[in-house]
């Protein structure tokens, strides 16, 4: 079945822990993307990458860092995280660029305490 | 930075009746998408539209985009208790140094009543 998995879907961390969450898609899509989606703001890209070791900066990438090293994974990672990076996050994929039908994940609820 | 803005922000209305949505850019859109999201799962692409003027329909569902490229709305017919959810427009940028990018606007809830 074609998909996005992430993981955790859930996690309660403290501030200053470093975290990071996976996120792997079985599509062979070479664009993946991180959101993080609050109450009242909708989704905000963090980071997307348009093929391995191509990353860049969506509109909210300050405390978080990527990496692409393999075409099918693009994890998430915050080195210390904060209060305000509790949120929902989203991983989406999709063949060739943002343009095309993005396929999301299932989320991951993050709690900063 | 792109805005996009949408409204209303909240809806609630009864099964059967008629709705619209609307999303305005604070630029021509490159490529405007609309999205449903239930509770608990991502976002699912329901359309991308390109060019100015162009209207596309979904079983219920009405999508259009504005002449000058810079809004759309969405509209249902007989709402039914399904299309229940959080909407999203997105701007997917093309070309430049924005390729890639995606901007999401902020979402409408609409709450069918049964």
């Amino acid at each position: 079945e074609a998909q996005v998995t992430q993981n955790p879907r859930y996690l309660i961390t403290v501030t200053g822990k470093k975290l990071t969450v996976t996120c792997s898609q079985n599509m062979n899509h070479e664009y993946m993307s991180w959101y993080r989606q609050d109450p009242g703001l909708g989704l905000r890209q963090i980071y997307y990458s348009m093929n391995v070791e191509v990353t860049d900066k969506g509109d909210v990438p300050e405390g978080y860092k990527v990496s692409r090293k393999e075409k099918r994974n693009f994890p998430l990672i915050l080195e210390s995280p904060s209060p305000n990076q509790t949120s929902l996050y989203f991983c989406a994929s999709s063949e060739t660029s943002g343009w095309e039908t993005q396929y999301f994940g299932p989320g991951t609820r993050l709690l900063v305490l | 930075t792109q805005l996009l803005e949408q409204s209303p922000q909240f809806l609630s209305i009864q099964e059967g009746e008629n709705l619209t949505v609307y999303c305005n850019s604070s630029s021509v859109f490159s490529s405007l998408q609309w999205y449903r999201q239930e509770p608990g799962e991502g976002p699912v692409l329901l359309v991308t539209v390109v060019t100015g003027g162009e209207v596309k329909k979904l079983k219920r569902l009405t999508f259009q985009f504005g002449d000058a490229r810079k809004d759309s709305s969405l509209h249902i017919t007989a709402a039914q208790t399904g299309d229940t959810g959080l909407y999203l427009c997105a701007d997917a940028n093309a070309g430049g140094t924005s390729y890639g990018k995606l901007t999401f606007g902020q979402g409408t809830i609409l709450t069918v009543h049964p």
